[in-house]
């Protein structure tokens, strides 16, 4: 399709499991950003990628959290040892924008994860 | 983490009624943006504002950016039962990181046919 695109949709995961959650931005954009939106909340930024290069990674809550983009389209966002703390929709965004940021995103439907 | 702060937090009105809601930062932002979210879906930009006072209109949607570039507004005129989302509201800040959009905590619409 023509949008973002992640996979899974809804992911039900062990307390300590692993798991990993992918993003396939719309094709061209330069850049993209991962969130994490807890139920009742707005989205909270996590990191930021420009091309491959993981530019900010300021919002990653802790070093179990590690996202890639190896060429520059594709990403995942892996968990390690989930925590209950974990579970929220994990949206990913990309922007065609190469230099800073105006805001204007193009979200896919997110990622739904559970932590039991 | 920052958050903006949006009023109101709910509201539930008459098809046809208009609606207003808003969004205050005590800091000076750059850019406002307002988001519409359906249920299991992402966030979908609805309008982009980048100079303070500048008003922009999408359809029967409004929106501005404060004067003081603390605040920006959102309006729906003549509401339809597909208006039913939560709106977001969001911003980049003058001061910092400006790649991270600071985001309200969302105004959900209801609209009864």
């Amino acid at each position: 399709g023509a949008g973002v695109s992640q996979s899974p949709r809804y992911k039900v995961a062990k307390r300590g499991q692993d798991v990993a959650l992918r993003c396939d931005p719309i094709s061209g954009h330069v850049s993209l950003f991962w969130y994490q939106q807890a139920l009742g909340q707005g989205p909270e930024f996590l990191t930021y990628f420009q091309n491959e290069a993981q530019l900010d990674k300021s919002g990653l809550p802790s070093d179990r959290f590690f996202a890639e983009r190896p060429e520059g389209s594709v990403s995942t966002l892996k968990i390690q040892r989930t925590q209950q703390e974990d579970s929220a929709v994990y949206l990913c965004a990309s922007s065609l924008v190469r230099t800073g940021n105006t805001g204007e995103l193009f979200f896919g439907e997110g990622s739904r994860l559970t932590v039991l | 983490g920052q958050q903006l702060n949006q009023s109101p937090q709910s509201m539930f009105i008459q098809e046809g009624e208009d609606v207003s809601m808003n969004c205050t930062s005590s800091s000076i932002f750059n850019t406002w943006l307002w988001y519409k979210q359906d249920p299991g879906e992402g966030p979908v930009l609805l309008i982009a504002l980048y100079k303070a006072g500048e008003l922009t209109s999408n359809g029967r949607l409004t929106a501005q950016f404060g004067i003081t570039r603390k605040d920006s507004f959102l309006n729906i005129s003549a509401s339809i039962p597909s208006d039913v989302g939560i709106y977001f509201c969001a911003g980049l800040p003058n001061a910092g990181n400006n790649r991270k959009l600071i985001w309200g905590l969302g105004t959900s619409l209801g609209v009864n046919p």
